[in-house]
């Protein structure tokens, strides 16, 4: 079993749309979460942590759910800019583990 | 502006030859990853380093080696390229996690070097 699994989608969502989309973790102990950005096969970018009481950056809505290990991510009022691949990335100790991605396209 | 390099962004290599990724940071970050990314697999870790001298293995490490001679530099060796090498390598640099392993995710990546082994 994979560490980390997400949905790959995609998900084609209108501008303006609300999308989210999971990811899960197998490791109970892991410690820390992430969402990251990549653009078009570039290198990822951090997006924002995500926190065991939620967190919001702007449109970007981040959970945690540890006792069914999972984390989402939510975009409202999607634009055109928000298309990409979304990595969740999960912290055991010292070492960062990825998803595959979940692709999102927003479309005008 | 501190910054991290990757090169060459692309190679062509043939089956059996050593090739070289190099990965320069000016950060001055102690942490350095390695990871390779392949469709359906995401990022999957090679190697890193906590400091200098230091190196360990990640969950896909066979037929590579790095080595960590200063803070600046993990340079990333295939020693015999195979096919299922093929792929897009990023380095990546952190600073100093936090106590207890929790820390703020964030690593500064290159801008990725595209492997083709033929």
């Amino acid at each position: 079993r994979k560490e980390v699994e997400q949905d790959p989608g995609p998900f084609n969502v209108p501008e303006g749309a609300t999308v989210a989309f999971n990811c899960t973790y197998s490791n109970s102990a892991s410690q820390s979460f992430f969402w990251y950005r990549q653009d078009c096969r570039k290198e990822p970018k951090l997006l924002m942590s995500v926190y065991s009481s939620g967190n919001e950056d702007g449109r970007f809505t981040a959970q945690l759910n540890r006792a069914s290990q999972y984390i989402s991510l939510l975009i409202r009022d999607s634009k055109l800019s928000d298309s990409a691949t979304y990595l969740c990335a999960v912290t055991f100790y010292y070492k960062l583990s990825f998803g595959a991605g979940t692709t999102v396209t927003v479309r005008a | 502006d501190a910054e991290i390099t990757q090169s060459p962004r692309h190679k062509i290599t043939e089956t059996g030859r050593q090739v070289t990724l190099a990965c320069h940071q000016t950060w001055n970050h102690n942490n350095m990853f390695w990871y390779r990314q392949d469709l359906g697999h995401g990022l999957r870790l090679i190697h890193y380093s906590y400091g200098v001298q230091d190196t360990n293995k990640g969950e896909v490490s066979d037929g590579y080696s790095v080595s960590r001679s200063n803070t600046e530099d993990l340079p990333l060796t295939l020693e015999s390229a195979a096919s299922s090498q093929t792929s897009v390598y990023f380095c990546a640099s952190s600073a100093d996690w936090q106590r207890e392993g929790r820390s703020t995710g964030e690593l500064f990546f290159g801008e990725g070097s595209r492997l083709t082994v033929l």
